[in-house]
């Protein structure tokens, strides 16, 4: 089996800070995924990669960047954090964009100042 | 207007009794349907999916139903143990070529002894 690693777990940032989120999996999958999971709420998808140096911008891709420079990583880039901002990004991957199956890390709990 | 609805938004049941978890959509095309647990502070783990039009599966405790005509789904619960304390989420999936998920917002069960 494999294992998706989303670092840091937890990440305090201040207002208008540049903050990365970085995601590594061990499937060998072709398609990693950045959603945002507010309190209570849905996933919503910011980015997506459907191979290597690949991106596709999801719903929600607006004051976030996103660099897939190996198969195996995935970062997302906070441009701008936005004061009292609260929220945990979650890292997924599957085995092709056209297999519904993802398989998702733990999650990166985001808590701006 | 929220395409993927899950009710209840929370429910607390006693360990040993059975629960039933509902998900309602209007997304279309609809091409599968996918129940995920998601334990606090952790990633959405996949329960079982469904394809076709009344589609049953079974999973160990779980099992769930798909009417697509009806656009409606259920997660049983049989028998309930305190692990099982986490949010359910329903997900639709659009088409496989696109990989388009909706996410609802979960259902929050809590097991007490």
């Amino acid at each position: 089996g494999g294992i998706i690693t989303q670092t840091p777990k937890f990440l305090i940032g201040q207002e208008g800070q540049k903050l990365t989120l970085k995601c590594q999996q061990n499937f060998n999958h072709d398609t990693m995924y950045w959603y945002r999971q507010d309190s209570g709420k849905g996933l919503r998808l910011i980015y997506y990669s459907i191979t290597e140096n690949d991106l596709q911008k999801g719903d929600l891709s607006e004051g976030y960047d996103a660099s897939r420079e190996k198969k195996s990583s995935f970062s997302l880039t906070v441009t701008s954090a936005q004061k009292n901002e609260m929220a945990v990004f979650l890292c997924a991957s599957s085995i092709q964009i056209s297999n519904e199956r993802l398989f998702f890390g733990h999650g990166t709990k985001l808590s701006v100042l | 207007k929220t395409q993927v609805e899950q009710s209840p938004q929370s429910l607390v049941v006693r360990q040993g009794e059975n629960c039933v978890l509902q998900c309602n959509y209007s997304v279309t095309p609809d091409n599968h349907l996918r129940w995920f647990k998601q334990d606090t502070g952790k990633g959405l783990v996949s329960l079982t999916v469904l394809v076709h039009e009344n589609d049953k599966t079974s999973n160990g405790r779980y099992s769930a139903t798909l009417d697509k005509d009806a656009k409606h789904s259920t997660l049983h619960i049989t028998a309930t143990l305190l692990d099982d304390t986490a949010t359910y989420i329903c997900v639709v999936g659009h088409n496989t070529n696109t990989g388009k998920l909706t996410f609802g917002d979960g259902t929050v069960l809590t097991v007490k002894p």
